[in-house]
């Protein structure tokens, strides 16, 4: 099936700093990828989508210059917290879709999620 | 915008059977998916239904009633291993077919 690899798993970071998440598709391209963050006891929220060589399109109340995405590749997309204060402590998760099917709707598949601890 | 209800948690007894129930409000409706997730890991994907009707995948079932605006899974011979939130989530067709996801469930099996 469909694999999607994250990294880093676990990132411990000063308040202030940057950093940078990668989400790559193993076995097949995705054109569009999902960033999502997850706080403690509660669901996964849809931060941003990642569109394959044009700008990502955010949810509403997520700032854009705060967390960048870069999609340059059929295979890859980075996020990158800049600037990051604990309260952006948060478990994110990367998802993608096979659309090499016949069905716009094929399930999304995730990454292993990365915890982000800013200190 | 879209409104996802499940119940918040549901305790259930090994070997036993158990429907997680979920309802929605959407538009540009496609498809709802259940995903499972253990605590600090990614969720994984366990089923889904774009038609009406009963979408069978061994221990786990997924049911959809698009004109009620609802779905529950089924869960079958119920394993300890089983104990984890079960996510519904709704497709969105015009918003480049994102996965809205639902606050979960958390199920206890016990034994």
């Amino acid at each position: 099936g469909a694999v999607v690899s994250q990294h880093p798993s676990r990132v411990i970071c000063k308040s202030g700093t940057s950093v940078k998440i990668e989400c790559r598709s193993l076995d097949f391209q995705a054109t569009t990828m999902f960033w999502y963050r997850q706080f403690p006891k509660q669901s996964l929220m849809l931060m941003a989508t990642s569109n394959e060589g044009s700008k990502a399109t955010y949810e509403q109340g997520v700032e854009k210059d705060k967390f960048l995405i870069n999609h340059a590749s059929l295979t890859l997309s980075t996020l990158t917290v800049t600037s990051a204060h604990p309260e952006d402590s948060s478990f994110y998760i990367c998802s993608a879709r096979d659309k090499s099917g016949v069905f716009d709707n094929s399930p999304l598949h995730f990454g292993n999620g990365t915890r982000l601890t800013v200190t | 915008g879209q409104n996802i209800d499940q119940p918040t948690e549901m305790t259930a007894t090994e070997g036993a059977i158990v429907q997680i129930n979920c309802t929605y409000q959407t538009s540009g409706f496609n498809g709802l998916f259940w995903y499972q997730q253990h605590a600090g890991e990614a969720p994984t994907f366990l089923s889904y239904n774009v038609l009406d009707g009963l979408e069978e995948k061994g221990r786990f079932s997924s049911f959809l009633s698009r004109s009620k605006g609802y779905s529950y899974l089924l869960l079958k011979e119920l394993q300890m291993k089983d104990s984890a939130s079960y996510l519904c989530a709704v497709g969105r067709m015009e918003y480049g077919n994102k996965l809205v996801f639902g606050a979960g469930t958390i199920l206890r099996v016990k034994s």
